[in-house]
C-alpha cells in the first residue's frame, strides 16, 4: 500500500482566514514532504520533516506554517495567504530502509487552494 | 547541483501506439536514483518507474520501460501499446542517494502527453 492522504480536495479562503491542510500516510515512512504546484509546472518543494523534525525549509514565507504531530501526520498552516498562493499543495512521503537516507517519493492527490 | 531537461513540452501517439519520452541530467554524483511520475489531470503524481544507477540493466514495468544511459547522462521513457488513460504529464525526476533530511528531487519541466483514440 502506497497511500497517502490528503484533505481537503479544494479549499477556498480569502486572505484574512486561517485554514489548514492535512496530510495522512500509514505506511510508515518517517520522512514528509509538503509541495507547491503551479499549473503545468513542476512541484517546489516547501518543507521537509524527517522523523518528525523540520529538516528543509526552502525559504517559504511565514505565512506557510509546517507541523508534524506525529510520524503519520503533516499539516500545512496557512494564513494571511495572497492571491499569488493559490496552487496545487501535494504531500509526499519516503521510506528510509535503515534509519539513514531516504528513499521513492509517493504523492497524494493534492488540495487545489484558490486565495480569492 | 542537479539539472534534470526534459526536451519535449508536449508529444501526441495514436492509441496502441509506442511513444519515446526524452530526458537529460546533469549531475556530478554517483549514487542516485531517477524516476518517471505521471499526473493525469485529476492531478495526482503517480510513481511510474525508477530506475537506481548502479543497476546496468534498464527497468521495467508492464507497458513502460526505459532506457538508461548512465555515460551519456540519458534516461528515456518508452510506453508500449499506449492507452488513453495514459494521457497525462510526464516528469522525469532526479535523486541523490544518502540524504538523511530527506530525499530531494529535482524535476524536468515535464512532458504533456495526449493518447488520441
Amino acid at each position: 500500500d502506497t497511500e497517502v492522504t490528503q484533505t481537503p480536495k479544494h479549499l477556498v479562503m480569502g486572505m484574512t482566514n486561517k485554514k489548514s491542510l492535512k496530510c495522512e500516510q500509514h505506511m510508515g515512512h518517517r520522512a514528509m514532504y509538503w509541495y507547491k504546484q503551479k499549473a503545468k509546472k513542476p512541484p517546489e518543494l516547501m518543507f521537509v520533516y524527517s522523523y518528525e523534525k523540520l529538516s528543509i525549509n526552502e525559504s517559504v514565507p511565514s505565512r506557510f506554517s509546517p507541523e508534524c504531530p506525529n510520524s503519520s501526520l503533516l499539516n500545512l498552516h496557512l494564513h494571511a495567504l495572497q492571491p499569488e498562493d493559490s496552487a496545487l499543495y501535494l504531500c509526499a512521503s519516503s521510506h528510509s530502509p535503515t534509519r539513514g537516507a531516504f528513499e521513492t517519493q509517493y504523492f497524494g492527490p493534492g488540495t487545489r487552494l484558490l486565495v480569492l | 547541483a542537479q539539472t534534470v531537461t526534459q526536451s519535449q513540452p508536449e508529444m501526441s501517439v495514436q492509441e496502441a501506439e509506442t511513444v519515446t519520452l526524452s530526458c537529460t541530467y546533469d549531475t556530478s554524483e554517483n549514487n542516485y536514483y531517477l524516476f518517471w511520475y505521471k499526473q493525469p489531470p485529476s492531478r495526482q503524481m503517480i510513481l511510474v518507474i525508477r530506475q537506481e544507477a548502479y543497476k546496468q540493466q534498464n527497468a521495467t514495468e508492464n507497458r513502460f520501460s526505459v532506457n538508461f544511459q548512465k555515460a551519456a547522462k540519458s534516461f528515456s521513457l518508452k510506453i508500449s501499446d499506449s492507452q488513453l488513460g495514459d494521457t497525462a504529464m510526464y516528469f522525469c525526476a532526479f535523486m541523490k542517494l544518502g540524504e538523511t533530511s530527506g530525499s530531494r528531487l529535482t524535476f524536468g519541466e515535464g512532458t504533456q502527453l495526449t493518447v488520441n483514440p
